[in-house]
């Protein structure tokens, strides 16, 4: 079957760094993506990763391994305003996306 | 600003209620789709559209009904819900199916069914 697995909450300080990490089980690959999700709010696209390797982009970093089905999302620098729901989705041969849970961020002063 | 807007934002209904859900996306996208989101758990696919043509429908119960006029416009009917049934409803749009496109999400309509 199609999984994807990702902590379902993670605490870390202000200005620090935090790494969220997901893994993935699908019918093929086409890409995985992050997004991120205030309470109340819309899912916000954060990043798209196909290919092997660390992609960055200002304070967010993505990285991907396909052969361990691996992916993570580097925050550095955090900020209150990080505090949200960060969600982990891979695409499959169709095209489809299946989502993780979501991973809570809890930012403390 | 998404360029997905949905109404209502809340919507609070009884068992014998019939209701409607509406997403409206100003993205010129050809894709649109609706997911169930429950706490602490992953996105639930309900349905797509591509170009106005249902192209998924993931065993969802036909108390929930979609309906795509056009490719900017969706609507999801619901009658006789259960209150298992109550979840936030988000709707997306992408650029097209069979691509990479990242999809754009509304607000979402937070549904009660009591």
């Amino acid at each position: 079957g199609q999984n994807i697995d990702q902590p379902t909450e993670m605490t870390a300080t202000e200005g620090a760094i935090v790494q969220i990490n997901c893994t993935y089980q699908t019918s093929g690959f086409n890409g995985l993506f992050w997004y991120q999700q205030h309470a109340g709010e819309a899912p916000t696209f954060l990043s798209y990763n196909v290919l092997d390797g660390l992609e960055e982009k200002g304070r967010f970093s993505s990285f991907l391994s396909r052969s361990k089905g691996y992916s993570y999302l580097l925050l550095k620098e955090l900020q209150m305003k990080d505090s949200a729901s960060y969600l982990c989705a891979a695409q499959d041969s169709n095209y489809q996306l299946i989502w993780g849970a979501g991973t809570k961020l809890i930012i403390k002063p | 600003e998404t360029g997905v807007t949905q109404t209502p934002r809340h919507l609070v209904m009884g068992m014998t209620n019939k209701k409607s859900l509406k997403c409206e996306q100003h993205l010129g996208h050809n894709a649109m789709y609706w997911y169930k989101q429950s706490a602490k758990k992953p996105l639930e696919l309900m349905f797509v559209y591509n170009f106005k043509e249902q192209t998924e429908n993931n065993s969802v119960p036909s108390r929930f009904s979609p309906e795509c006029p056009n490719s900017s416009h969706l609507f999801l009917h619901l009658h006789t819900l259960q209150p298992e049934d109550s979840a936030l409803y988000l709707c997306a749009s992408s650029g097209g199916l069979g691509t990479s496109n990242e999809q754009f999400f509304g607000p979402g309509t937070r549904l009660t069914v009591l």
